[in-house]
């Protein structure tokens, strides 16, 4: 999973409860990406950061802040987490301008009950 | 209608078929191409990666980009159950985040 580690894996938590899932990087790259898939969605982008405390908004953005303190860590938090919510995130990363690819972890399956 | 249109299968096939997958799409500006599996609960993996029109070979898989039609294919030759997945298209218009589109994925299904 080109070095990137999720956490945790699995969660399973309460409506209204605050969630943060963690994204780590040892490649160094500079971009980092939050997603979510859902069946019949596919992959829709959350947030992205483009360096060091520059973030962005994705496609789907509503209910969910992200940070990113530090090169290789990039934080997605769930500030009231809600049933449609409930969902698998997947962190990625991508090099500098000219890689046009990026490299995703291996996941966190969140369910909100 | 989506930018990347993906037929969602299941595509089911004996072992040792060749397989095509493709994907549509309806922004001319899209530069860079690219196909991931996706095995269950796993992340997706870059498998095959390529640069406006033409055709690219990695062992049994080949990767074809027609631009003028907006179609890209992937071909498996010699499918091996252990192909059994979902196969999701990308693409990029080569902006500096590196930002990328994403078919809706095709699970495929190689049966002994």
């Amino acid at each position: 999973d080109a070095g990137i580690t999720q956490s945790p894996r699995h969660k399973v938590t309460e409506t209204g409860t605050p969630v943060t899932l963690r994204c780590h990087q040892t490649e160094n790259h500079r971009y980092m990406y939050w997603y979510r898939q859902d069946p019949g969605h596919g992959l829709r982008l959350i947030h992205y950061s483009y360096g060091v405390k520059d973030t962005d908004k994705g496609e789907v953005s509503d209910g969910y802040s992200v940070s990113r303190s530090k090169t290789e860590d990039f934080l997605l938090t769930l500030e009231s987490a809600t049933s449609s919510q409930t969902s698998v995130y997947f962190c990625a990363i991508s090099g500098g301008p000219g890689t046009d690819t990026q490299y995703f972890g291996p996941g966190t399956r969140l369910t909100v009950l | 209608q989506k930018e990347v249109e993906q037929d969602p299968g299941p595509l089911s096939v004996p072992e040792g078929a060749i397989v095509s997958l493709n994907c549509t799409y309806s922004n001319s500006a899209f530069q860079y191409f690219m196909w991931y599996r996706q095995y269950s609960r796993k992340g997706p993996e870059l498998l095959m990666y390529t640069y406006s029109s033409g055709n690219k070979e990695d062992g049994r898989f080949t990767a074809q980009v027609d631009k003028s039609s907006k179609y890209i294919s992937l071909f498996i030759r010699d499918s091996q159950p252990s192909d059994s997945a979902t196969y999701l298209c990308a693409m990029s218009v080569g902006n500096a985040g590196n930002m990328l589109t994403f078919g809706g994925g095709t699970r495929l299904m190689v049966k002994p």
